[in-house]
């Protein structure tokens, strides 16, 4: 079946590092990728995403390609923010009902 | 545009007894999904619901059920709850022929005492 690795946390940085957070997975076919991002209290919301290989998600500074060759899908930025302190989830889309796969999610920490 | 809308925000309830969660969707997109995201376990999916029909579940028991109105939204209930249904469900629409993009409501926090 479809599973979703991603790099264990905690991620301790300081406000203006560069920020990787990997991400690889396994699935049949070719499926969907996405990153979602929960901040305290609240439900997940879309961060990117890549629907084939070699596309490049990116949005509010943040970046991930879809990476067939390796199964991968990395997060980065490079000059990260107190305000992006969070969860990050990894996931994957796959088959005809288009459920999600999760990640177990990395919990970021930008301290100033 | 609305987002994804959840109710209750909490739910507290005692063991054996029966929840009911809401969700609305984006307008115009007709799948619902249901995940259950429990302390350590991570976001598990629950259930699939599209043109009100029951599409897809997953590894969950029957006592979690729910239905899809003709308006699209969607309604959770969870039976004969037990102290490890506590968690926070998350409801998430998909715009059918519009992609695989899922975008997630707030979320019902249900803790069962």
């Amino acid at each position: 079946g479809n599973s979703v690795t991603q790099m264990e946390g905690p991620v301790t940085l300081s406000e203006e590092a560069f920020l990787t957070i990997n991400c690889t997975y396994t699935a049949t076919g070719y499926p969907s990728l996405f990153w979602y991002v929960q901040y305290p209290g609240e439900g997940l919301q879309l961060l990117l995403k890549a629907t084939k290989a070699d596309d490049k998600g990116s949005n509010k500074g943040f970046e991930a390609t879809y990476r067939k060759e390796t199964t991968s899908f990395h997060l980065e930025k490079g000059s990260v923010q107190v305000s992006d302190s969070a969860v990050y989830f990894c996931a994957l889309s796959g088959g005809s009902n288009y459920k999600l796969t999760f990640g177990k999610g990395t919990l970021l920490t930008v301290n100033p | 545009e609305a987002g994804v809308t959840q109710s209750p925000t909490h739910l507290i309830k005692t063991r054996g007894q029966q929840a009911t969660l809401r969700c609305s969707p984006i307008s115009g997109h007709t799948s619902v999904y249901w995940y259950q995201q429990a302390l350590g376990l991570g976001l598990q999916f629950l259930l699939w619901y599209d043109e009100g029909e029951e599409r897809n579940r997953g590894n969950f028991p029957p006592r979690f059920s729910g239905r899809q109105f003709p308006n699209y939204s969607s309604e959770l209930n969870v039976n004969a709850l037990e102290l490890e249904d506590s968690a926070l469900y998350l409801c998430a629409s998909r715009l059918a022929g519009g992609g695989e993009t899922q975008y997630f409501g707030p979320g019902t926090r249900l803790l069962v005492l």
